[in-house]
């Protein structure tokens, strides 16, 4: 089945711990983006990767990391999280970049930062 | 930038009744257009999309929306909602990246 994982689904943890989510995608697809979704403020582009070892910043790239080594996962790190990173984050994947591209969701990943 | 607005943050409407959420958009060119829907603890998936031809478009599960571009608005309709519509959504405009607006939680009474 064709689609976009994500671990952990659930996560709390405390402040300045390092922590990863990853992402991955069976799709082949080149393009792959991370966002957050906080209430009012819809989705907020975090980075994104048009293919491996391309990574750019997206609107709200502070205190993340990502990269982009193999071309089906893409996992997204915060080095020392604090608690304003609490957050539903959800990584995306589309088969390259253009514009109209749909872009397939994984199921999200919940973050609480204490 | 472009940037996206949604009017409306919560509509509550019965079964049957028909659906309309607002959508505007601020950017000069060629955008591309996108309605997405979250299910209750479901991920994001798209309904429809429009980036050229006819300005209706026809989604999934019985939605539309019509982009006007001299009102930079593409809004999503519905004629009769069911329960199973639910859910939260999301209009999103890709003209150089992709930007999503804050939302509509849409409740529907059975």
């Amino acid at each position: 089945e064709a689609q976009v994982t994500q671990n952990p689904r659930y996560l709390i943890t405390v402040t300045g711990k390092k922590l990863t989510v990853t992402c991955s995608q069976n799709m082949n697809h080149e393009y792959m983006s991370w966002y957050r979704q906080d209430p009012g403020l819809g989705l907020r582009q975090i980075y994104y990767s048009m293919n491996v070892e391309v990574t750019d910043k997206g609107d709200v790239p502070e205190g993340y990391k990502v990269s982009r080594k193999e071309k089906r996962n893409f996992p997204l790190i915060l080095e020392s999280p604090s608690p304003n990173q609490t957050s539903l984050y959800f990584c995306a994947s589309s088969l390259g970049g253009a514009v109209q591209e749909t872009q397939y969701f994984g199921p999200g990943t919940r973050l609480l930062v204490l | 930038a472009q940037s996206v607005s949604q009017h409306n943050h919560h509509v509550i409407l019965s079964e049957a009744a028909s659906l309309e959420l607002g959508c505007n958009y601020s950017y000069g060119g060629t955008v591309n257009l996108f309605w997405y829907v979250q299910y209750p603890g479901q991920h994001l998936q798209l309904l429809l999309k429009y980036f050229s031809g006819d300005p209706l478009v026809k989604g999934i599960k019985g939605f539309e929306a019509e982009f006007i571009k001299s009102k930079f608005s593409f809004n999503l309709r519905k004629p009769s909602v069911q329960w199973s519509d639910t859910a939260e959504y999301f209009c999103a405009v890709n003209a150089n990246d992709m930007r999503f607006g804050a939302g509509t939680r849409l409740t529907v009474k059975p």
